[in-house]
């Protein structure tokens, strides 16, 4: 089936690092990937959404120069918070689909700024 | 209005019940709808599609209807292992809208 694959899983770093995440479509080419985040006890809130070839498209209030997707082939798009802040802490799930396919997800990463 | 409303329970049954959850969508035009489960702190995994016929995998029966625009997920035979949250997922074309999740515990 369908693999995603997201790292790191984890992620620990001082405030005002920046941090990439990597989303990966193991065995399929994803025309789309879109990213996502979570707080605890809540339902994924949708981020961006990416293209191969073609700039994110941004929800609102997403900042698109703090949260940088590139998606430059159709089996790698990458995350890079950008000066990350506490309030940036939180569990950041990509998933990929392709065509008329349901939406796989990574395993999610799990970014803590102290 | 949410694109996607789900009761988020908690719903707690004991092992061996039937449970079932609805969802609405406020979108008509939606086009493929999905139920995944994701536990506590890991990803979303697909559980199944809703087809407009109706489709059943095993303990698991997902139903459409589109005219009332609600999915239905029921579970038979409640087991421990499906305590877990069930997501809701509507797909309009363009996007994917996700419910807040619905919490069921399985209790022995």
């Amino acid at each position: 089936g369908a693999v995603v694959s997201q790292h790191p899983s984890w992620v620990i770093c001082k405030s005002g690092t920046s941090v990439k995440i990597e989303c990966r479509s193991l065995d399929f080419q994803a025309t789309t990937m879109f990213w996502y985040r979570q707080f605890p006890k809540q339902s994924l809130m949708l981020m961006a959404t990416s293209n191969e070839g073609s700039k994110a498209t941004y929800e609102q209030g997403v900042e698109k120069d703090k949260f940088l997707i590139n998606h430059a082939s159709l089996t790698l798009s990458t995350l890079t918070v950008t000066s990350a802040h506490p309030e940036d802490s939180s569990f950041y799930i990509c998933s990929a689909k392709r065509s008329n396919q349901p939406q796989h997800f990574g395993d999610g990463t799990r970014l803590s700024i102290l | 209005r949410k694109e996607v409303e789900q009761d988020p329970g908690p719903f707690n049954v004991p092992e061996g019940a039937t449970v079932a959850f609805n969802c609405t969508y406020s979108n008509s035009a939606s086009q493929s709808f999905f139920w995944y489960r994701q536990d506590c702190r890991k990803e979303p995994k697909l559980l199944m599609s809703v087809y407009s016929s109706g489709n059943e995998d095993g303990r698991f029966t997902a139903q459409l209807n589109r005219a009332s625009q609600y999915i239905s997920l029921l579970i038979r035979d409640s087991k421990l292992s499906d305590s877990a949250t069930y997501l809701c997922v509507v797909f309009t074309g363009n996007q994917f809208y996700f419910g807040t999740g619905t919490s069921l515990t399985v209790i022995p």
